[in-house]
């Protein structure tokens, strides 16, 4: 069965530090991968997405991701966290071969200390 | 980009009424439209997709009875919570799919409280 695993449930930086968001999927096929942000009571905003080519993908808000199939991971990467980036972070998996229908992470809250 | 309008954004109800989910996608054909419903500190659960025109497929562990979902045009489908009771109050988000796309666009869900 296809699975998202985010190990952490929070992680706390200090604005202008490097973060890292982990992510592992379990997927039969050639999975499609995303980040997502949520604020808190709204919708979600797509971060960046992997389909195929390329293995590091760049996104909106200087945001980017390395899709690793060996390792069956697409950490989510921020070279400088801003207070503004505060908010929760779901990576989600798809495939064609499941009508692109997404299973998602538990997701990661990410709190900026200044 | 592809917008998605999601309303009500927040409902309150009576144990027991039906509440009515609206979801639009403003300037694409969403071919497909998927449901998802998130509680509180959880992540988003698949509830059930549909394609316009068609019957919705629901998750397994999904009520179909209770979660009716409708897709009858192009840009519109709607979500129909029937008897509602507390346990589900939740949040729930939609998202559009156009043609053969691979991307799904959300919208801003709706904070479902059932009192």
């Amino acid at each position: 069965a296809q699975s998202v695993t985010q190990p952490d449930i929070h992680i706390t930086v200090s604005e202008g530090a490097s973060l890292e968001l982990r992510c592992n999927y379990s997927y039969g096929a050639t999975p499609y991968l995303f980040w997502y942000v949520q604020s808190p009571g709204q919708g979600l905003q797509l971060l960046l997405k992997y389909f195929s080519g390329d293995t590091l993908v760049q996104g909106i808000k200087g945001f980017e991701a390395e899709f690793k199939r060996s390792q069956s991971s697409f950490n989510l990467r921020k070279p400088s966290v801003h207070w503004s980036d505060a908010a929760e972070y779901f990576c989600a998996v798809g495939a064609a071969l499941d009508g692109n229908k997404l299973v998602f992470g538990a997701g990661t809250i990410l709190r900026v200390k200044s | 980009g592809a917008v998605v309008s999601q309303h009500p954004s927040r409902v309150i109800c009576k144990s027991g009424t039906s509440v009515k989910i609206e979801c639009r996608s403003l300037d694409f054909q969403a071919t497909t439209m998927f449901w998802y419903r998130q509680f509180p500190k959880q992540s988003l659960m698949l509830m059930a997709t549909s394609n316009e025109g068609s019957k919705a497929t629901y998750e397994q562990g999904v009520e179909k009875d209770k979660f009716l979902i409708n897709h009858a045009s192009l840009t519109l489908s709607t979500l129909t919570v029937t008897s509602a009771h507390p346990e589900d109050s939740s949040f729930y988000i939609c998202s559009a799919r156009a043609g053969y796309s691979t991307e799904a666009f959300f919208g801003q869900g709706t904070r479902l409280t059932v009192v």
